[in-house]
């Protein structure tokens, strides 16, 4: 079945470091990705999206670029803020958001 | 409207209890979906609705798990005969039909049995 896969936490930066989140995935089709953010005590929010191969979802200085040929969808941002310290999910779907498959998460720390 | 919301936001149990939750979703949504988050671990769907018609399971709803959308705005989610296994955070999240839709969450319900 399909699957994702995150690099472990938690990842501790210092505000202005440049922030990288690997994410890799299995699937049968040719899924949408997305990458969701949880803030503490909140619900998931979406930050980003790509639904083909080489489309560059961005949102709030985030980043990340559908890689077909090496099945990653890699969160890049040049520089962080406290305020971005949470959890970070990858996920796919290969309905368009019918059904979710998340990765397990990675928790984000940026110290000031 | 504001989102999603849930009720309540946190439930502690006695194993073999039964226990209801609640999920109110954005009012012009159809679709409301289940999902089950146990710690460090990402959302599991569980199951999802079209107005007021489920129309898909996961093999992880076991037959404790109930869920119900009567008139097509509000779901209940009932978990009869608790287990310790059963204690996650329970989420909602609607989303408007067709392709292309997010999905918005609600903050969740956390669930111990104890």
């Amino acid at each position: 079945g399909d699957s994702v896969t995150q690099m472990e936490g938690p990842v501790t930066l210092s505000e202005e470091a440049f922030l990288t989140i690997n994410c890799t995935y299995t699937a049968t089709g040719y899924p949408s990705l997305f990458w969701y953010v949880q803030y503490p005590g909140e619900g998931l929010q979406l930050l980003l999206k790509a639904t083909k191969a080489d489309d560059k979802g961005s949102n709030k200085g985030f980043e990340a670029t559908y890689r077909k040929e090496t099945t990653s969808f890699h969160l890049e941002k040049g520089s962080v803020q406290v305020s971005d310290s949470a959890v970070y999910f990858c996920a796919l779907s290969e309905d368009y958001g019918q059904n979710f498959v998340f990765g397990p998460g990675t928790r984000l720390s940026v110290l000031p | 409207d504001t989102g999603v919301s849930q009720d309540p936001r946190h439930k502690i149990t006695k194993r073999g209890q039964n226990v209801t939750f609640r999920c109110d979703p954005i009012s012009e949504h159809n679709r409301l979906y289940w999902y089950r988050q146990t710690l460090g671990q990402g959302p599991e769907f569980l199951t999802y609705f079209q107005n007021e018609a489920q129309l898909e399971k996961s093999r992880l709803l076991s037959d404790r798990f109930s869920a119900e959308r009567p008139k097509g705005s509000f779901s209940t989610l009932e978990i009869q005969r608790t287990e310790q296994g059963d204690s996650a955070m329970y989420l909602c999240a609607s989303s408007l039909t067709g392709l292309d839709n997010e999905q918005f969450f609600g903050p969740g319900t956390r669930l111990t049995v104890l």
